[in-house]
């Protein structure tokens, strides 16, 4: 069975700092892909970035990046310049399974401050 | 490309009526949407994974008679609460994946469930 651990509940960062949203996962599977979403209060998930298991580099989409490390079966998500539009909830997904889904973690809330 | 529409974005019914939230692939086919619920502060909740063309297959502990779901065509799924109650007020959400594609999954804008 697939798991995905988020441990920090919520955090504070300042703007144009960097912040760490941390994401452990357990899997028996060989390949499978890690995602990260955010939600805003209005509620919709917007997809941030994503690294296939097989992936030797770690993935990077302009502010965000994420720190693969397989072996510790750890996918953080970096990012950088924080800015106050980034406020919202952030959740870890991993996936897809042969039925296609996805297994989301608990979600971590940010709050950017000025 | 690839929006999912949802409809409505939020509705208010009273205890005991049903309601129809549709799910829409706007720009792709999609073989697959899935049905996601969330209650405030916590995380997406897989209710039931929809084929087009085929039953729903629903997650332990969902009630199939209560959340009925229809795939009928390939850009289009429907979620219908029967018989709705208080406990049923919930954020639902539906995302759709790519007919041929590989990873990719993408979500509406949610509907929010209030019922009275």
């Amino acid at each position: 069975a697939q798991k995905i651990t988020q441990t920090q509940p919520g955090m504070f960062v300042q703007e144009k700092e960097a912040v760490t949203l941390d994401c452990t996962y357990d899997t028996s599977d060989q390949s499978y892909g890690l995602f990260w979403y955010k939600q805003p209060s209005s509620g919709e998930m917007i997809f941030l970035i994503y690294q296939g298991s097989y992936d030797e580099q770690n993935a990077t989409e302009g502010r965000y990046s994420l720190n693969f490390q397989k072996a510790r079966k750890s996918a953080n998500l970096v990012i950088s310049a924080s800015q106050l539009g980034d406020s919202a909830m952030y959740f870890c997904a991993m996936g897809p399974d042969s039925w296609g889904k996805l297994q989301f973690g608990a979600g971590t809330q940010v709050v950017v401050t000025p | 490309g690839a929006v999912v529409s949802q409809h409505p974005s939020w509705v208010i019914c009273k205890s005991g009526t049903s309601v129809k939230i549709e799910c829409r692939s706007l720009d792709f086919q999609a073989t697959t949407m899935f049905w996601y619920r969330q209650f405030p502060k916590q995380s997406l909740m897989l209710m039931a994974t929809s084929n087009e063309g085929s039953k729903a297959t629903y997650e332990q502990g969902v009630e199939k008679d209560k959340f009925l779901i229809n795939h009928a065509s390939l850009t289009l799924s429907t979620l219908t609460v029967t018989s709705a109650h208080p406990e049923d007020s919930s954020f639902y959400i539906c995302s759709a994946r790519v007919q041929g594609g590989t990873y990719e999954q993408y979500f509406g804008p949610g509907t929010r469930l209030t019922v009275t």
